[in-house]
């Protein structure tokens, strides 16, 4: 089946600096590329939507200044948490879309800021 | 727009015995739905999906989940419960054609007692 990696797996960081969390499909090429935020105990809320070589595409409320998101190849997409603070600190997840409409997903990434 | 509902939070079945978990959609057109598991601190897993075809489908583990139009329902059921089976389980539907955002359910939490 389609393998997607993140790395890293858990981060802890100071409040004010800036995480970049990647997200990788092994073994196919990804066109679309997802990034999730989970809260305890909640579902996945989509933030926002990543196609190789374009601008990412943000759902309301989120801002883009603060998520910045990078889709450089078919097999790598990159989040990085800008200026962060304690109520960023949350369980970050991507997944990949295949060409069959399908959504593999991440193992997820533990964010902690101090 | 389109949503998930799935019912019930928690879920407490004894080992061996029979599971449903539900869930009900709203979506204007065809849809795509989707169910995936979720282990503490890890990502998410595709059991099975419908695009079309065959209202009844089969995933891994033993899952299966059947496809109801005219009660905008996707229930996942499975005969026999295994305690390795204890997880979070979530519905989600996309668009069809679209191959776009997923909108997840607010997910199940299942027990499974010895």
């Amino acid at each position: 089946g389609a393998v997607v990696s993140q790395h890293p797996s858990r981060v802890i960081c100071k409040s004010g600096t800036s995480v970049k969390i990647e997200c990788r499909s092994l073994d196919f090429q990804a066109t679309t590329m997802f990034w999730y935020r989970q809260f305890p105990k909640q579902s996945l809320m989509l933030m926002a939507t990543s196609n190789e070589g374009s601008k990412a595409t943000y759902e309301q409320g989120v801002e883009k200044d603060k998520f910045l998101i990078n889709h450089a190849s078919l097999t790598l997409s990159t989040l990085t948490v800008t200026s962060a603070h304690p109520e960023d600190s949350s369980f970050y997840i991507c997944s990949s879309r295949t060409g069959q409409e399908t959504q593999y997903f991440g193992p997820g990434t533990r964010l902690l800021v101090l | 727009a389109q949503s998930v509902t799935q019912p019930d939070i928690h879920i407490t079945v004894s080992e061996g015995a029979s599971l449903e978990l539900r869930c009900n959609y709203s979506y204007g057109a065809t849809p795509y739905l989707f169910w995936y598991v979720q282990s503490p601190g890890q990502g998410l897993q595709l059991l099975l999906k419908y695009f079309s075809g065959d209202t009844l489908v089969q995933g891994i583990k033993g899952f299966e989940a059947e496809f109801k139009r005219s009660q905008s329902s996707f229930n996942l059921r499975k005969p026999s419960v295994h305690w390795s089976d204890a997880a979070e389980y979530f519905c989600a539907v996309g668009a069809a054609g679209g191959g776009n955002k997923l909108t997840f359910g607010t997910g199940t939490q299942l027990k499974v007692e010895l």
